[in-house]
């Protein structure tokens, strides 16, 4: 079983439409939780930390289950620049983050 | 904010011969950088621990003497891919924290 597993997507919205990715983490010693957004050929970039009490930026919604061991991720108002794939990442603690696969999400006007 | 800057960003080599890739944190010291790889449409694995003035932490199924790695000062991790083949072929990543994660812009190798 992988360490973090995501929906590989693709996910395709229209502009305007509100679209969730899910992600769950089999470490239930896992201490942390980031989104990364990653665009084609590029590094990973920081999008938001993940806490249990849910935290917003924005367009961008995210919450932390502990008990499920489960992440999500709601964007809202979808734009075309939020195009990208989107990265599950939590830190077992061992100072390297674990990755999940991604979910691809492609906007369209 | 931090910065992490990765160089090259895209080499092409032949087989058989070794490419070197740098990683220096630009305005912060970083005892620790990781060193990832990506295969496309594949998530990012970690591939060593890079640690500064010892010996570097290799993931399993990652051969240290294939992929050195050097980490000689506070600013600088270097990957070496020694006798490059073709299957090495893939982005390659570096990372360092300080208040958060954050990663160099990338190596896309590619071995013909």
């Amino acid at each position: 079983r992988k360490e973090v597993e995501q929906d590989p997507g693709p996910f395709n919205v229209p502009e305007g439409a509100t679209v969730a990715f899910n992600c769950t983490y089999s470490n239930s010693a896992s201490q942390s939780f980031f989104w990364y957004r990653q665009d084609c050929r590029k590094e990973p970039k920081l999008l938001m930390s993940v806490y249990s009490s849910g935290n917003e930026d924005g367009r961008f919604t995210a919450q932390l289950n502990r008990a499920s061991q489960y992440i999500s991720l709601l964007i809202r108002d979808s734009k075309l620049s939020d195009s990208a794939t989107y990265l599950c990442v939590v830190n077992t603690g061992r100072r390297a983050l674990t990755f999940g696969s991604g979910t691809r999400l492609q906007v369209q006007p | 904010g931090a910065v992490v800057s990765q160089h090259p960003s895209w080499v092409i080599c032949k087989s058989g011969t070794s490419v070197k890739i740098e990683c220096r944190s630009l305005d912060f010291q970083a005892t620790t950088m990781f060193w990832y790889r990506q295969f496309p449409k594949q998530s990012l694995m970690l591939m060593a621990t890079s640690n500064e003035g010892s010996k570097a932490t290799y993931e399993q199924g990652v051969e240290k003497d294939k992929f050195l790695i050097n980490h000689a000062s506070l600013t600088l991790s270097t990957l070496t891919v020694t006798s490059a083949h073709p299957e090495d072929s893939s982005f390659y990543i570096c990372s360092a924290s300080r208040d958060h994660f954050t990663f160099g812009s990338g190596t896309r190798l590619t071995v013909v």
